[in-house]
């Protein structure tokens, strides 16, 4: 595998159901990123990590938990969500933070609460 | 706070046409600046950057040019294609190097045969 994988691609779940997005990046780097696309929306950031260190907490309701173990995987922990987080999830990794780095994202996770 | 304002869409073309989709840009100091392209069902891939004023990212026949002077990082293609039609990003990331890109909301291009 290279790049940045995402699984799953799609996932369906009810509002009392916990599951959790998984992102694994084969780049190296040490900057990992969740990001949720919504439709109609420009893409919001929702959390950042360094070196396996939480860094940003974009305002993110805490019914999303993120997990970094390392600095190749990244996880977010999903619990009583609501149809309004039906969005599509995507995960990117970075080499560094510099604003000049380039963020590589992976193909998302299509959520879909019921 | 720091903003980046598309062209709305969605943009139809015929093959072969020329493509401009605007994209100016609020921010403080040299942001650096980028153009994302997401084809249907997959993820956003880097098209080009720019990081400082003046500057020309390319590829692929894309261009676009950091203007300082009118905050803008105007998306051009000389001569589309069908397989060009994408949503197209702009998105900056600010002198703070936190990591944190702030996008457009994206503008669809269509290209007809």
């Amino acid at each position: 595998e290279t790049g940045v994988t995402q699984t799953p691609r799609h996932l369906v779940m009810g509002m009392t159901n916990k599951k959790s997005l998984k992102c694994e990046q084969h780049l190296g780097h040490n900057a990992m990123y969740w990001y949720k696309q919504s439709a109609k929306k420009p893409l919001e950031l929702m959390f950042v990590y360094s070196l396996e260190e939480r860094v940003e907490n974009n305002s993110v309701p805490s019914r999303f938990s993120p997990e970094c173990p390392n600095s190749s995987h990244l996880f977010l922990h999903l619990h009583t969500l609501q149809p309004e987080d039906s969005a599509l999830y995507l995960c990117a990794s970075s080499q560094g933070r510099s604003n000049t780095d380039t963020q590589y994202f992976g193909p998302g996770t299509r959520l879909t609460v019921l | 706070g720091n903003s980046v304002t598309q062209m709305e869409g969605p943009v139809t073309l015929s093959e072969e046409a020329f493509l401009t989709i605007n994209c100016t840009y609020t921010a403080t100091g040299y942001p650096s600046l980028f153009w994302y392209v997401q084809y249907p069902g997959e993820g956003l891939q880097l098209l080009l950057k720019a990081t400082k004023a003046d500057d020309k990212g390319s590829n692929k026949g894309f261009e676009a040019t950091y203007r300082k002077e009118t905050t803008s990082f105007h998306l051009e293609k000389g001569s589309v294609q069908v397989s060009d039609s994408a949503v197209y990003f702009c998105a900056l990331s600010d002198q703070s190097n936190t990591g944190k890109l702030i996008f457009g909301q994206g503008t669809t291009l269509q290209v007809k045969p």
